[in-house]
């Protein structure tokens, strides 16, 4: 599975929108890049997924480049409550598709 | 839906002890599930994956002799730390597929074990 280079840390505005950047040069047509994020010690949470279109749920909307190289994570209004650890992790969809998860982005969401 | 638990969520056990972790799948059926262990201020690391009614696949490293896992039912695989020692002390954290959202993993709450 292709490496992800995330940055360490970020801090974002309560209401203002959270953009977490994700690198993933070697990424190859196959694979999908999935974002997890995990609130502190909690299990890890799916957020949303996507190959080569951008996706929008819920909870983010995931921006992938043309080339696929890079994405952004978007929490258009964060809160509180997504302070976090953010994981972008690449992988192939398929029944046993391991998650390799690196050292993710923290995210601190201030009043 | 999609909803994965574990049990316990905390224990605390003697050095030499073995313990047993239960992760269940509630509300769906999973052929697959992962276990994953994190230290402190670190990232998860994948130690196996578990197949219903077959054997476990562990990670390169993990030692399959100390970590016994059983999947034999399709909405529960347990997690065994045998003899554990204090450097087994950690966050142990499953998670499941469910067939009917594709191919993301949802996550148990963990379980924090302590070896004294």
């Amino acid at each position: 599975d292709a490496k992800t280079t995330q940055p360490p840390s970020m801090d974002c505005a309560e209401g203002r929108a959270a953009n977490l950047p994700c690198n993933h040069s070697t990424i190859s047509g196959n694979e999908y890049v999935y974002w997890y994020r995990q609130i502190h010690s909690q299990g890890p949470q799916y957020i949303i997924h996507g190959l080569k279109n951008n996706e929008t749920n819920e909870m983010a909307s995931l921006i992938i480049t043309e080339d696929r190289k890079s994405s952004t994570l978007i929490l258009p209004h964060a809160t509180l409550r997504d302070t976090a650890v953010y994981y972008c992790i690449v992988r192939v969809a398929s029944n046993t598709g391991k998650l390799i998860f690196g050292q993710g982005t923290t995210l601190q969401v201030k009043p | 839906g999609a909803v994965v638990s574990q049990h316990p969520s905390r224990v605390i056990c003697k050095s030499g002890t073995s313990v047993k972790i239960e992760c269940r799948s509630l509300d769906f059926q999973a052929t697959t599930m992962f276990w994953y262990r994190q230290f402190p201020k670190q990232s998860l690391m994948l130690m196996a994956t578990s197949n219903e009614g077959s054997k476990a696949t562990y990670e390169q490293g993990v030692e399959k002799d100390k970590f016994l896992i059983n999947h034999a039912s399709l909405t529960l695989s347990t997690l065994t730390v045998t003899s554990a020692h204090p450097e087994d002390s950690s966050f142990y954290i499953c998670s499941a597929r469910d067939p009917q959202y594709g191919y993301e993993q949802y996550f148990g709450p963990g379980t924090r074990l302590t070896v004294t």
